[in-house]
């Protein structure tokens, strides 16, 4: 079955610092790569997605990730944080019919120091 | 445009009354999915639809759990009876998927249910 870990529950940095927020998957097939970004109170927004060709994709917001078969990873960067990246952040594979069935990893809650 | 319009927005219930929430999703999507996020177990599809029929239920928790789509323009997940360990934030989502797929789902803002 598909799974998603991401390993860490809770990353504190200070604004400007750079940010890189883990996630594995396990997958039989080539997988839909997702990440999702969720602000208090607010549902889920896409921020970028990886589906094939370069493995390292742009997102919304200055974010990339970089899916690295090998070792069944798709981490999140962004090279200068702003107190406005403070949410919580959801690593998806797709899975079932057409990739729809999206599943989520536990999330990672960021938090910026100023 | 506006987005997945969902309501209640909050809802508190005691155990054992019957819960409906309901979901609009944006227009001309043609998918539509529930989720339930908890503490505990996180981010959970309890079931979605293509075109207004359901294609996998495997994620709806018991018999007490049941969703329709009776248009492409409204959805309800309803609970009966229902539990206190049902208190979750519920949330649904659509997403456009006639051609190709683009993998983006567009999510409301959800309904927090607390069962007493």
């Amino acid at each position: 079955a598909q799974s998603v870990t991401q390993p860490d529950i809770h990353i504190t940095v200070s604004e400007g610092a750079s940010l890189e927020l883990r996630c594995n998957y396990s997958y039989g097939a080539t997988p839909y790569l997702f990440w999702y970004v969720q602000s208090p109170g607010q549902g889920l927004q896409l921020l970028l997605k990886y589906f094939s060709g370069d493995t390292l994709v742009q997102g919304i917001k200055g974010f990339e990730a970089e899916f690295k078969r090998s070792q069944s990873s798709f981490n999140l960067r962004k090279p200068s944080v702003h107190w406005s990246d403070a949410a919580e952040y959801f690593c998806a594979v797709g899975a079932g019919q057409g990739a729809q069935k999206l599943v989520f990893g536990q999330g990672t809650r960021l938090t910026i120091n100023p | 445009d506006a987005g997945v319009i969902q309501s209640p927005r909050h809802e508190v219930t005691e155990m054992g009354q019957e819960v409906t929430l309901r979901c609009k999703p944006i227009s001309g999507h043609n998918s539509l999915f529930w989720y339930r996020q908890t503490m505990m177990r996180g981010l959970e599809l309890l079931i979605y639809f293509n075109n207004n029929v359901p294609i996998d239920d495997s994620g709806m928790p018991e018999d007490r759990f049941s969703a329709k789509m009776p248009n492409a323009s409204f959805s309800t997940l309803k609970i009966q009876p229902s539990e206190p360990r049902d208190s979750a934030v519920y949330f649904c989502a659509s997403s456009p998927t006639s051609g190709s797929w683009t993998g983006e789902l567009f999510f409301g803002e959800g309904s927090r249910l607390t069962v007493l």
